[in-house]
Protein backbone atom coordinates (compact mmCIF):
# COMPACT_ATOMS: atom_id res chain seq x y z
CA UNK A 1 0.00 0.00 0.00
CA UNK A 2 1.19 3.50 -0.89
CA UNK A 3 1.82 5.85 1.60
CA UNK A 4 0.16 8.60 -1.11
CA UNK A 5 -3.19 7.59 -3.06
CA UNK A 6 -3.89 9.73 -6.40
CA UNK A 7 -7.06 9.52 -7.77
CA UNK A 8 -8.40 9.27 -10.17
CA UNK A 9 -5.72 7.21 -11.91
CA UNK A 10 -6.64 7.85 -15.72
CA UNK A 11 -8.15 10.83 -17.25
CA UNK A 12 -8.70 11.91 -20.84
CA UNK A 13 -11.01 15.11 -21.73
CA UNK A 14 -11.40 17.96 -24.25
CA UNK A 15 -10.09 20.79 -24.68
CA UNK A 16 -11.30 23.63 -22.53
CA UNK A 17 -12.55 21.60 -20.02
CA UNK A 18 -11.36 21.70 -16.37
CA UNK A 19 -10.36 19.01 -13.83
CA UNK A 20 -9.25 18.16 -10.77
CA UNK A 21 -6.65 15.34 -9.53
CA UNK A 22 -6.59 14.60 -5.69
CA UNK A 23 -3.67 13.41 -3.41
CA UNK A 24 -4.49 11.37 -0.23
CA UNK A 25 -3.61 10.48 2.98
CA UNK A 26 -3.94 9.24 6.38
CA UNK A 27 -0.60 10.44 7.26
CA UNK A 28 0.65 14.61 7.92
CA UNK A 29 3.60 15.67 5.18
CA UNK A 30 5.88 18.39 6.47
CA UNK A 31 5.47 19.57 2.77
CA UNK A 32 4.07 18.27 -0.47
CA UNK A 33 5.12 18.63 -4.14
CA UNK A 34 3.64 18.25 -7.53
CA UNK A 35 5.66 16.85 -10.77
CA UNK A 36 4.85 16.37 -14.12
CA UNK A 37 6.18 13.87 -16.28
CA UNK A 38 6.70 13.47 -19.77
CA UNK A 39 7.22 10.09 -21.19
CA UNK A 40 10.78 9.07 -21.35
CA UNK A 41 11.58 11.53 -18.96
CA UNK A 42 12.24 12.11 -15.52
CA UNK A 43 9.80 14.15 -13.62
CA UNK A 44 9.90 18.38 -13.26
CA UNK A 45 8.41 20.11 -10.47
CA UNK A 46 5.77 22.12 -10.93
CA UNK A 47 5.01 23.36 -6.76
CA UNK A 48 5.91 22.51 -3.46
CA UNK A 49 2.95 23.83 -0.54
CA UNK A 50 4.45 23.59 2.84
CA UNK A 51 1.51 25.44 4.81
CA UNK A 52 -1.38 23.94 6.19
CA UNK A 53 -4.33 25.44 3.83
CA UNK A 54 -2.21 26.94 1.26
CA UNK A 55 -3.57 27.88 -1.89
CA UNK A 56 -1.12 28.46 -4.75
CA UNK A 57 -1.41 29.01 -8.68
CA UNK A 58 0.76 28.52 -11.80
CA UNK A 59 -0.88 30.25 -14.83
CA UNK A 60 -4.28 27.89 -15.16
CA UNK A 61 -2.96 25.59 -12.74
CA UNK A 62 -3.99 25.88 -9.09
CA UNK A 63 -2.75 23.74 -6.43
CA UNK A 64 -3.95 23.17 -2.46
CA UNK A 65 -3.00 21.71 0.79
CA UNK A 66 -5.31 20.16 2.95
CA UNK A 67 -5.59 22.01 5.97
CA UNK A 68 -3.78 18.74 8.23
CA UNK A 69 -1.28 18.80 5.46
CA UNK A 70 -2.31 14.91 4.73
CA UNK A 71 -3.56 15.92 1.04
CA UNK A 72 -3.98 18.43 -1.70
CA UNK A 73 -5.77 18.73 -4.74
CA UNK A 74 -4.30 20.41 -8.65
CA UNK A 75 -7.26 21.90 -10.28
CA UNK A 76 -6.58 22.84 -14.10
CA UNK A 77 -8.72 25.52 -15.50
CA UNK A 78 -9.26 25.34 -19.48
CA UNK A 79 -7.36 22.39 -20.13
CA UNK A 80 -4.88 22.23 -23.37
CA UNK A 81 -3.11 19.36 -25.16
CA UNK A 82 0.34 20.93 -23.96
CA UNK A 83 -0.96 19.76 -20.32
CA UNK A 84 -1.37 16.05 -21.33
CA UNK A 85 1.08 14.16 -19.65
CA UNK A 86 1.45 12.02 -15.93
CA UNK A 87 0.96 13.84 -12.63
CA UNK A 88 2.43 12.89 -9.35
CA UNK A 89 2.29 14.30 -5.97
CA UNK A 90 5.07 12.91 -3.23
CA UNK A 91 4.67 14.07 0.21
CA UNK A 92 7.54 14.64 2.56
CA UNK A 93 7.70 13.78 5.98
CA UNK A 94 9.44 15.15 9.53
CA UNK A 95 11.41 17.30 7.02
CA UNK A 96 13.63 14.46 6.65
CA UNK A 97 14.27 15.14 3.02
CA UNK A 98 12.87 11.65 2.58
CA UNK A 99 10.02 11.76 -0.01
CA UNK A 100 6.96 9.38 -0.75
CA UNK A 101 5.11 9.56 -4.48
CA UNK A 102 1.51 8.64 -5.26
CA UNK A 103 0.90 6.06 -7.99
CA UNK A 104 -0.06 9.08 -10.57
CA UNK A 105 -2.58 10.56 -12.55
CA UNK A 106 -2.03 10.00 -16.53
CA UNK A 107 -4.05 12.87 -18.08
CA UNK A 108 -4.63 13.27 -21.85
CA UNK A 109 -6.63 16.46 -23.39
CA UNK A 110 -7.87 15.57 -27.00
CA UNK A 111 -7.38 18.98 -29.37
CA UNK B 1 25.85 22.82 -16.63
CA UNK B 2 24.41 19.19 -17.36
CA UNK B 3 22.08 18.57 -14.12
CA UNK B 4 21.44 14.69 -13.22
CA UNK B 5 23.47 12.35 -15.62
CA UNK B 6 22.73 8.71 -15.53
CA UNK B 7 24.00 6.21 -17.88
CA UNK B 8 23.01 3.77 -19.22
CA UNK B 9 19.63 4.75 -20.67
CA UNK B 10 18.99 0.83 -21.61
CA UNK B 11 20.34 -1.77 -20.52
CA UNK B 12 18.93 -5.90 -20.75
CA UNK B 13 20.14 -8.21 -18.19
CA UNK B 14 19.65 -11.97 -18.13
CA UNK B 15 18.54 -13.40 -14.47
CA UNK B 16 21.67 -13.58 -12.27
CA UNK B 17 23.80 -11.04 -13.88
CA UNK B 18 25.28 -8.14 -12.17
CA UNK B 19 25.20 -4.25 -13.47
CA UNK B 20 25.92 -1.16 -11.53
CA UNK B 21 23.48 1.86 -12.99
CA UNK B 22 25.70 5.08 -11.93
CA UNK B 23 24.61 8.72 -11.22
CA UNK B 24 26.25 11.99 -11.45
CA UNK B 25 25.01 15.74 -10.37
CA UNK B 26 26.82 18.81 -10.72
CA UNK B 27 24.80 21.09 -8.49
CA UNK B 28 26.69 20.56 -5.41
CA UNK B 29 23.85 18.89 -4.01
CA UNK B 30 24.31 17.41 -0.38
CA UNK B 31 20.99 14.89 -1.07
CA UNK B 32 20.89 11.98 -3.69
CA UNK B 33 17.72 9.45 -3.77
CA UNK B 34 17.38 6.12 -6.57
CA UNK B 35 13.65 5.48 -7.19
CA UNK B 36 12.15 3.22 -9.62
CA UNK B 37 9.22 3.52 -11.75
CA UNK B 38 6.68 0.61 -12.66
CA UNK B 39 3.23 1.28 -14.06
CA UNK B 40 0.65 2.40 -11.71
CA UNK B 41 3.10 2.41 -9.04
CA UNK B 42 4.63 6.08 -8.96
CA UNK B 43 8.23 6.45 -7.66
CA UNK B 44 8.91 4.41 -5.17
CA UNK B 45 12.24 5.33 -2.96
CA UNK B 46 15.17 2.39 -2.84
CA UNK B 47 17.55 4.75 -1.30
CA UNK B 48 19.05 7.75 -0.43
CA UNK B 49 21.77 9.37 0.77
CA UNK B 50 21.68 12.50 2.77
CA UNK B 51 25.36 13.12 2.40
CA UNK B 52 28.82 11.91 1.28
CA UNK B 53 29.27 8.98 3.09
CA UNK B 54 26.05 8.28 4.20
CA UNK B 55 23.00 6.16 3.12
CA UNK B 56 19.71 4.69 3.95
CA UNK B 57 17.01 2.37 3.15
CA UNK B 58 13.96 3.36 1.23
CA UNK B 59 11.35 1.55 0.68
CA UNK B 60 11.90 -0.57 -2.05
CA UNK B 61 15.74 -1.42 -0.69
CA UNK B 62 15.85 -5.28 -1.35
CA UNK B 63 18.20 -6.53 -4.13
CA UNK B 64 20.00 -3.66 -4.47
CA UNK B 65 23.31 -1.64 -3.05
CA UNK B 66 24.47 1.84 -2.92
CA UNK B 67 27.58 3.94 -2.98
CA UNK B 68 27.96 7.56 -2.33
CA UNK B 69 31.42 7.42 -3.95
CA UNK B 70 31.59 11.17 -3.73
CA UNK B 71 29.39 14.13 -3.40
CA UNK B 72 28.21 13.83 -6.99
CA UNK B 73 28.35 10.23 -7.91
CA UNK B 74 25.95 8.19 -6.74
CA UNK B 75 25.93 4.47 -7.74
CA UNK B 76 23.03 1.56 -7.53
CA UNK B 77 23.73 -2.09 -8.09
CA UNK B 78 22.15 -4.75 -8.39
CA UNK B 79 23.76 -8.18 -7.71
CA UNK B 80 21.80 -10.82 -8.66
CA UNK B 81 19.52 -9.30 -11.06
CA UNK B 82 15.61 -10.81 -11.04
CA UNK B 83 13.00 -10.24 -13.78
CA UNK B 84 10.94 -8.14 -10.81
CA UNK B 85 13.55 -5.98 -10.91
CA UNK B 86 12.60 -4.84 -14.68
CA UNK B 87 11.52 -1.25 -14.31
CA UNK B 88 12.68 2.70 -14.85
CA UNK B 89 15.10 3.83 -12.65
CA UNK B 90 15.74 7.11 -11.81
CA UNK B 91 18.25 9.58 -9.65
CA UNK B 92 17.69 12.62 -8.34
CA UNK B 93 19.63 14.88 -6.18
CA UNK B 94 17.64 17.84 -3.57
CA UNK B 95 17.97 21.48 -4.02
CA UNK B 96 17.02 24.37 -2.74
CA UNK B 97 13.87 26.11 -4.40
CA UNK B 98 13.38 29.17 -1.68
CA UNK B 99 12.21 28.29 1.42
CA UNK B 100 11.34 24.20 0.72
CA UNK B 101 13.27 22.35 -1.43
CA UNK B 102 13.48 20.70 -5.41
CA UNK B 103 14.22 17.49 -6.65
CA UNK B 104 16.32 17.16 -9.62
CA UNK B 105 15.59 14.24 -11.50
CA UNK B 106 17.86 11.83 -14.37
CA UNK B 107 16.47 11.14 -17.88
CA UNK B 108 16.08 7.21 -16.38
CA UNK B 109 17.70 4.10 -17.04
CA UNK B 110 14.77 1.51 -18.46
CA UNK B 111 16.00 -1.98 -17.14
CA UNK B 112 14.98 -5.20 -18.90
CA UNK B 113 15.59 -8.34 -16.82
CA UNK B 114 15.06 -11.68 -18.94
Amino acid sequence: TQLLEQSPQFLSIQEGENLTVYCNSSSVFSSLQWYRQEPGEGPVLLVTVVTGGEVKKLKRLTFQFGDARKDSSLHITAAQPGDTGLYLCAGERYNFNKFYFGSGTKLNVKP
Amino acid sequence: NAGVTQTPKFQVLKTGQSMTLQCAQDMNHNSMYWYRQDPGMGLRLIYYSASEGTTDKGEVPNGYNVSRLNKREFSLRLESAAPSQTSVYFCASLGRAGASYEQYFGPGTRLTVT
